[in-house]
């Protein structure tokens, strides 16, 4: 079973700030990575596919880079409808896991 | 645009079995897979099961003993049964389409196990 491995756990940072969160799988996934964003009592929203593509409509202060085993998340410059919890998932295999999760909090 | 709507009941009792159902509307779905994934309160996200218009169903290893997905393409809909669950099966569920990643999802549905 492929592992996802994000950290840090939590991120504490200000508006306006860049910021990088990683995703470390456990065996190489090539880019069979997605990131996502959920924000509380909401469904997750879909950020990033294939590491590094944007989906439609996420701002593009939002990019992923990457690939094998070490994945990264970068925002350029926080809003404050940034602030959430940020999940990686595999694409690699059917099971489709996720991280942990990185809670992106207000300084 | 495609929306997804989970129903069902919010309360199970232990040793039953639960059941969801998610409404596809803004599309067909006889496209596309379709999956049910879940998040116990305060914890992350868990893949549970996906569903293929054409039927091909595949489930996670660790639940795959009690799972079962089926879609109903007449009402443009599809369901997850759960059976003997405990009270680590209490979680939000949420039902999502699922292209490699899942582009479009649900609101959730929060599901209680207890007697």
């Amino acid at each position: 079973d492929i592992q996802l491995t994000q950290s840090p756990s939590f991120l504490s940072a200000s508006v306006g700030d860049r910021v990088t969160m990683t995703c470390r799988a456990s065996q190489a996934i090539s880019t069979f990575l997605a990131w996502y964003q959920q924000k509380p009592g909401r469904a997750p929203k879909l950020l990033i596919y294939a590491a590094s593509t944007l989906q439609s409509g996420v701002p593009s202060r939002f990019s992923g880079s990457g690939s094998g085993t070490e994945f990264t998340l970068t925002i350029s410059s926080l809003q404050p409808e940034d602030f959430a919890t940020y999940y990686c998932q595999q694409l690699y295999n059917y099971t489709r896991t996720f991280g942990q999760g990185t809670r992106l909090e207000i300084k | 645009q495609v929306q997804l709507q989970e129903s069902g009941p919010g309360l199970v009792k232990p040793s039953e079995t639960l059941s969801l159902t998610c409404s596809v509307s803004g599309g067909s779905i006889n496209s596309y897979y379709w999956s049910w994934l879940r998040q116990p309160p305060g914890k992350g996200l868990e893949w549970i099961a996906y569903v293929h218009y054409s039927g091909n169903t595949n489930y996670n290893p660790s639940l795959k003993s009690r799972v079962t997905m089926s879609l109903d393409t007449s009402k443009n809909e599809f369901s997850l049964r759960l059976r003997s669950v405990t009270a680590a099966d209490t979680a939000v569920y949420y039902c999502a389409r699922r292209r490699d990643y899942h582009d479009e999802w649900g609101q959730g549905i929060m599901v209680i196990v207890s007697s």
